[in-house]
């Protein structure tokens, strides 16, 4: 079946340091990935996706790019700030085979948690 | 912005006991899921609603869950007999189209079973 793996954490980084999160992912078929940020006391929220190979997703700063070489998302951002502190999902969703549907349930990797200090 | 809400925000009910978790979707949306993450784990789907009916779920989601879109704006999740083991947070997600559409979430319900 599918499966997404992410970094071990937490990840603690100084403001405007340069941030890596690595995510690799198992799956059948052609998946979309995604990266989702939930911040303390709020919902998932997506950051940035990809839908094919080579593609990159990008959104306030942070970048991802779909490697099919590789399976990999990893994502980056070049300076954070003390506001991207919160926790990071990778995840993807699967495609069924060519003429088949998915019904775009996601997969999650087990989460990063990222703290940015002043 | 249109978003998700979800009720209660905190539910605290005994073993054995029924629950009913609560969630608005986004209005023209199409496709309907719940999540669960159990403190410390990943989160994981349990179940996706489509055309008023399940379309998938997973081996988590067994006779003891069910789900429901009752009047066409809520959606719910039932556990019928809950267990220490279904302490939790439950999200609920919703998404306008299939095609690499993006899955809004709410903020989620803490289940706690004593």
């Amino acid at each position: 079946g599918n499966s997404v793996t992410q970094m071990e954490g937490p990840v603690t980084l100084s403001e405007e340091a340069f941030l890596t999160i690595n995510c690799t992912y198992t799956a059948t078929g052609y998946p979309s990935l995604f990266w989702y940020v939930q911040y303390p006391g709020e919902g998932l929220q997506l950051l940035l996706k990809a839908t094919k190979a080579d593609d990159k997703g990008s959104n306030k700063g942070f970048e991802a790019t779909y490697r099919k070489e590789t399976t990999s998302f990893h994502l980056e951002k070049g300076s954070v700030q003390v506001s991207d502190s919160a926790v990071y999902f990778c995840a993807l969703s699967g495609k069924g085979n060519a003429g088949g549907t998915s019904y775009g349930k996601l997969t999650f990797g087990q989460g990063t948690i990222l703290t940015v200090h002043p | 912005e249109p978003e998700v809400t979800q009720t209660p925000s905190h539910q605290v009910t005994q073993m054995g006991q029924e629950v009913i978790l609560r969630c608005v979707p986004i209005s023209n949306h199409l496709y309907f899921y719940w999540y669960r993450q159990i403190l410390g784990q990943k989160v994981e789907f349990l179940v996706s609603f489509y055309n008023n009916e399940i379309s998938e779920k997973s081996e988590i989601f067994d006779d003891q869950f069910s789900v429901e879109r009752p009047d066409g704006s809520n959606f719910t999740l039932k556990i019928r007999s809950t267990k220490l083991e279904d302490s939790a947070m439950y999200f609920c997600a919703s998404q306008k189209g299939i095609s690499g559409g993006e899955q809004f979430f709410g903020p989620g319900t803490r289940l706690t079973v004593l």
